[in-house]
């Protein structure tokens, strides 16, 4: 268990739904990333939040929104859904935004039939 | 930007030696991560590279070269168990923020 929890394991919908992942970093960490890994793909950075604000932005589509609450765990908000979101969606946490202390979460695997 | 190279695939027989290559294009560079990951799993840390050199730690080695933008990552002895992707990770520090930027990843068969 590395400590980063992400909630649901898995998650089939269908297209045109909306869907809430979430993730509850490691004890102290104020950091969370999330990452959009879909087959065969590598990890695509999408969004950073430290302390409940958001710190930078990678290619993450209109559709998708994020947070970070006040007890830190933060949540990725998938709308609209296509065929092509199903992937594997990824959460690292790190105590005061370094790279260098990454923990990955063991992810959501969405399915969008 | 960033753009980051490793091959797609890569095979090798149980006991062997293989290396996998990264190179790199960053508008900033501060360090260079390899991560394993098995099929549907998470990954997880193998090296951080942030001055030229060579890193060891037991049967896996990892090399930088920052002014050719390249590494390396050497396993040894290979083992099935070692059959999985290798991510190459640039680490950016730009614009106040400090994350990581993957390669697509190198799959790695191990066989026997």
């Amino acid at each position: 268990d590395s400590g980063v929890t992400q909630t649901p394991k898995h998650l089939i919908t269908a297209t045109g739904q909306r869907v809430t992942l979430r993730c509850s970093p490691r004890s102290g960490d104020l950091s969370v990333y999330w990452y959009q890994q879909s087959l065969d793909q590598g990890l695509q950075f999408l969004i950073q939040y430290y302390n409940g604000e958001e710190r930078a932005k990678g290619n993450i589509l209109e559709r998708f929104s994020a947070q970070q609450f006040p007890d830190l765990h933060s949540e990725l908000n998938l709308s609209s859904l296509e065929l092509g979101d199903s992937a594997l969606y990824f959460c690292a946490s790190s105590v005061v935004g370094a790279a260098a202390d990454y923990t990955f979460g063991s992810g959501t695997r969405l399915t969008v039939v | 930007g960033q753009n980051i190279d490793q091959p797609t695939e890569m095979t090798a027989t149980e006991g062997a030696i293989v290396q996998i290559n990264c190179t790199y294009q960053t508008s900033g560079f501060n360090g260079l991560f390899w991560y394993q990951q098995h099929a549907g799993e998470a990954p997880t840390f193998l090296s951080y590279n942030v001055l030229d050199g060579l890193e060891e730690k037991g049967r896996f080695s990892s090399f930088l070269s920052r002014s050719k933008g390249y590494s390396y990552l050497l396993l040894k002895e290979l083992q099935m168990k070692d059959s999985a992707s290798y991510l190459c990770a640039v680490r950016d520090r730009a614009y106040n923020t400090d994350k990581l930027i993957f390669g697509t990843g190198t799959r790695l068969q191990v066989f026997p």
